[in-house]
């Protein structure tokens, strides 16, 4: 089957940085991607990674292991604002195949 | 540029009745995905299109159907609607495709509601 397993919540302080962790079993990879959801919007794109390493976009960055089937979101700096919900998902064939999601509560 | 419009915003419907969704993409975007949101079930795809074709289908009944016209605007249809359908509709589009790093701009979703 396929799947993608990350964490349901991470609870963080503002101003800290917090690290969202995805590991995946799937056929047909192309890429992993992140995006953000704020409760009653639509998913934003946030990342893509299509080979190993690390991509940086302002605070966010995201890093992918195709080996070990396994990336990550780090935000840094935390600001009240990135309260939201945050998916990784697969590119696929023709398609994304999406993560449950993780929660990010942030505390002041 | 205008961003990817959904309509209607919100549906409510009663079972066995059918319901027709539409997606209008962004400008130049030829690739339109539909996903089904669900708070237990997350985001599960149900098509793709890319210039008309449908490239891929989700494990979705055949109750679940949609096309695309030559304007790359979408629709999808759900026929004899369950409670189980009540859901956010989703609608994303993308230049090229999920399949590349082409990003999905996604719609603000159609809420649907079966009673």
């Amino acid at each position: 089957g396929q799947s993608l397993e990350q964490p349901s919540e991470v609870t963080a302080v503002e101003g800290a940085i917090v690290q969202i962790n995805c590991t995946y079993q799937t056929s047909g990879f192309y890429g992993l991607s992140w995006y953000q959801q704020h409760d009653g919007g639509a998913p934003t794109f946030l990342s893509y990674n299509g080979l190993d390493g690390l991509e940086e976009t302002g605070r966010f960055s995201s890093f992918l292991s195709r080996s070990d089937s396994y990336g990550y979101l780090l935000l840094q700096e935390l600001q009240m604002k990135d309260s939201a919900s945050y998916f990784c998902a697969v590119n696929s064939n023709y398609q994304l195949i999406w993560g449950a999601g993780t929660k990010l509560i942030i505390k002041p | 540029k205008a961003g990817v419009t959904q309509t209607p915003r919100y549906l409510i419907k009663t079972r066995g009745q059918q319901v027709t969704l539409s997606c209008s993409p962004i400008s130049g975007h030829r690739s339109v995905s539909w996903y089904q949101q669900t708070p237990g079930q997350g985001l599960q795809f149900l098509f793709e299109y890319f210039s008309e074709t449908q490239r891929n289908k989700g494990n979705f009944p055949g109750r679940f159907s949609g096309r695309q016209f030559s304007n790359s605007r979408s629709e999808m249809n759900v026929s004899t609607l369950e409670l189980g359908d009540s859901a956010l509709y989703l609608c994303a589009s993308s230049l090229a495709g999920p399949q590349t790093n082409s990003p999905l701009h996604f719609g603000n979703g159609t809420r649907l509601t079966v009673t």
